[in-house]
């Protein structure tokens, strides 16, 4: 059973393009959770998906930001346009059907986004 | 406000020695505390999770501590080792939402051999 897989692994932008960060769950995980993470701070959340609802994008700027998890495939997270703030390190975590009530959330490794 | 707060901000410590860190938390009402350790460059890893009425927990050289009353937890560390060099994030979890953690800052461990 893989991890979260998450690609790419780094991804260089230039200003005003589009990055498509992309995130498969562990197998049978329904809930997939994105985060993004600047240097030296903390996860912040973004957005939580189950299969094909957003259920919680709070966390998500309104402007350019979108998230997707079709019934099959990948969570997409989608920067339109993006600029130099948008430079971060993604982090994408998935837990069994019933969120994270006492269970465990699992990263993937991340993509790294560098926009120039 | 729902917070994390954590301390030391940075660590250095021999290989071998011991280390001990700490998380303060607003968080209310709490569901769960986690300890997961970041090495750079990767994702989190999940190394303990305690609830409300759990005290302690251990997962090998790590020993994490709650106190639900004075809303603080600790991590300490054992014979530290080369390979525990990375950031220890505290993330707490309330009762009132189903998935939303909030998570500190981390404390960033050296260790130096």
């Amino acid at each position: 059973n893989a991890g979260v897989m998450q690609n790419p692994r780094h991804l260089v932008r230039r200003r005003g393009q589009e990055a498509r960060l992309r995130c498969s769950p562990m197998k049978g995980h329904s809930h997939v959770y994105w985060y993004r993470q600047l240097p030296e701070e903390g996860l912040k959340f973004m957005v939580y998906l189950q299969k094909e609802n957003i259920i919680d994008e709070s966390g998500m700027p309104k402007e350019r930001f979108s998230a997707e998890f079709p019934k099959e495939g990948p969570s997409i997270l989608r920067i339109q346009q993006v600029v130099r703030g948008d430079s971060a390190a993604y982090f994408c975590a998935s837990s069994p059907p019933g969120g994270l009530v006492g269970t465990e959330a699992f990263f993937g490794q991340g993509t790294r986004l560098t926009v120039v | 406000k729902n917070q994390v707060e954590q301390s030391p901000q940075s660590l250095i410590i021999l290989e071998g020695k011991n280390c001990t860190l700490q998380c303060n938390y607003t968080v209310s009402p709490f569901s769960n505390l986690r300890w997961y350790k970041q090495d750079t460059g990767r994702g989190p890893v999940s190394l303990t999770i305690m609830t409300f009425s759990e005290n302690t927990k251990s997962n090998g050289r790590y020993t994490a501590t709650l106190d639900a009353d004075t809303k603080q937890s600790s991590l300490h560390i054992t014979a530290s080792q080369l390979s525990d060099s990375a950031s220890y994030i505290c993330v707490v979890r309330g009762t009132d939402s189903n998935y939303q953690l909030i998570w500190g800052a981390g404390t960033k461990l050296i260790i130096k051999p």
